[in-house]
């Protein structure tokens, strides 16, 4: 199947520091990631869809100025949380859909800890 | 607007056991399903999905799934659970030809043997 990767698998970094997330479609093309947050024991919060070539579409209550987007290429898609504090600390999850089909595929997510 | 409602919180089932898992969503029309399985610390790996067609959905790792239009339910069902199939499950609804996914809130499965 589709392999989605994500760099780091996680990440420390002390607060105040922007930390970039790169999320790639290995074996296959994708116009749309989807970047999404997961608190512990709860579910994936959609944060933004990205686009390739165009500007990301934020969900309502998503700081954009915050959460910085790139969609350089079909198969990159970087997150850069910016100014980072300990109320960002989650795992972010990528996803990417495959321009051929209907599926999303999942990244394997990254774990974030700002102290 | 889209929601999806896993009623069971967590489950325990004995090995070899049969699994089932709800799902109920709300939408408009027929939307797109989708059931994801997420180990510990891991991202989420695509079971099944159901974008039309017949309603009993066979998926990976033995799971089907039924879609009852009447119900809005899209239930998840194993005929015998191993221990690897431990993990968290997450129902998904999007509209169609939208890929921004709503998820339920998760069902965790654990195996006892």
């Amino acid at each position: 199947g589709a392999v989605v990767s994500q760099h780091p698998s996680w990440v420390i970094c002390k607060s105040g520091t922007s930390v970039k997330i790169e999320c790639r479609s290995l074996d296959f093309q994708a116009t749309t990631m989807f970047w999404y947050r997961q608190f512990p024991k709860q579910s994936l919060m959609l944060m933004a869809t990205s686009n390739e070539g165009s500007k990301a579409t934020y969900e309502q209550g998503v700081e954009k100025d915050k959460f910085l987007i790139n969609h350089a290429s079909l198969t990159l898609s970087t997150l850069t949380v910016t100014s980072a504090h300990p109320e960002d600390s989650s795992f972010y999850i990528c996803s990417a859909r495959d321009v051929r089909g209907d599926t999303q595929y999942f990244g394997p997510g990254t774990r974030l800890t700002v102290l | 607007a889209q929601s999806v409602t896993q009623p069971d919180i967590h489950i325990t089932v004995s090995e070899g056991a049969s699994l089932e898992l709800r799902c109920n969503y709300s939408y408009g029309a027929t939307p797109y399903l989708f059931w994801y399985v997420q180990s510990p610390g891991q991202g989420l790996q695509l079971l099944l999905k159901y974008f039309s067609g017949d309603t009993l959905v066979q998926g990976i790792k033995g799971f089907e799934a039924e879609f009852k239009r009447s119900q809005s339910s899209f239930n998840l069902r194993k005929p015998s659970v191993h221990w690897s199939d431990a993990a968290e499950y997450f129902c998904a609804v999007g509209p169609p030809n939208d890929y921004k996914l709503s998820f339920g809130a998760g069902t965790t499965v654990t195996v006892r043997a």
